[in-house]
């Protein structure tokens, strides 16, 4: 069975630090990896995909892949309090296969 | 106007129950899929229907059915309800794209079995 591995936390982070989110995959023939942020009772959104290796940048935000070592990261750069969340990791085999999620990783960011 | 709608928000019921949730969507997606999520253990896949016509289970469809009604509309069923099933329960969304499988969740029904 896939499965996608998290560090469920908290992880704490003072305001202004970088913030660093680690994902591992067991698929090696997935071809997608999600990071999805999480609000407490509120429903996923997404914030990054990436597909290729190496690293994807969107603002604060940088999507890290290593598909020799099945590795996903997310950066979390000058981190808010409103950063405080949980973030999923998902990786997407393509085509007919789901969707796998990891537990996530609850970010608690200090003021 | 949300793109995923969820019915009802919230609903407490008892043991023995029978509860339908329903999921509505205007994006047009032919994709759908029902997670219930617990604290610790993340979101669990229950059912996803990939078209009208295709339903397949995910890892916990036991003591749970669906019906996918059109491309718009997919119910989740609680034959009996049981308060292990008190959980939050998502529906989502995806259609393939550039992304993947992107997918765009509902805002979720949190259910109480007592």
């Amino acid at each position: 069975q896939k499965e996608v591995e998290q560090n469920s936390g908290p992880l704490s982070v003072p305001e202004g630090a970088i913030a660093s989110l680690n994902c591992t995959y067991s698929d090696r023939g997935s071809q997608s990896f999600f990071w999805y942020r999480q609000y407490s009772g509120k429903s996923p959104e997404l914030i990054m995909f990436i597909y290729s290796n190496g690293d994807k940048e969107d603002g604060r935000f940088t999507a890290q892949l290593n598909k020799a070592s099945q590795y996903v990261s997310l950066l979390i750069r000058d981190s808010q309090p409103s950063d405080s969340a949980t973030y999923l990791c998902a990786d997407d085999p393509g085509g007919y296969q789901k969707v796998t999620f990891g537990i996530g990783t609850k970010l608690q960011v200090i003021p | 106007d949300a793109d995923v709608t969820q019915t009802p928000r919230n609903r407490i019921t008892k043991t023995g129950k029978r509860i339908m949730l329903e999921c509505s969507q205007t994006k047009g997606h032919d994709r759908m899929y029902w997670y219930r999520q617990d604290p610790g253990l993340g979101l669990r896949l229950i059912y996803y229907s990939f078209d009208v016509k295709d339903i397949n289970k995910g890892e916990i469809s036991d003591g749970y059915s669906v019906s996918r009604q059109a491309q718009a509309k997919f119910s989740l069923s609680l034959e009996s309800a049981i308060p292990n099933q008190t959980a939050l329960y998502f529906c989502a969304t995806s259609d393939l794209s550039l992304a993947g499988d992107e997918q765009f969740f509902g805002p979720g029904t949190r259910l109480t079995v007592l």
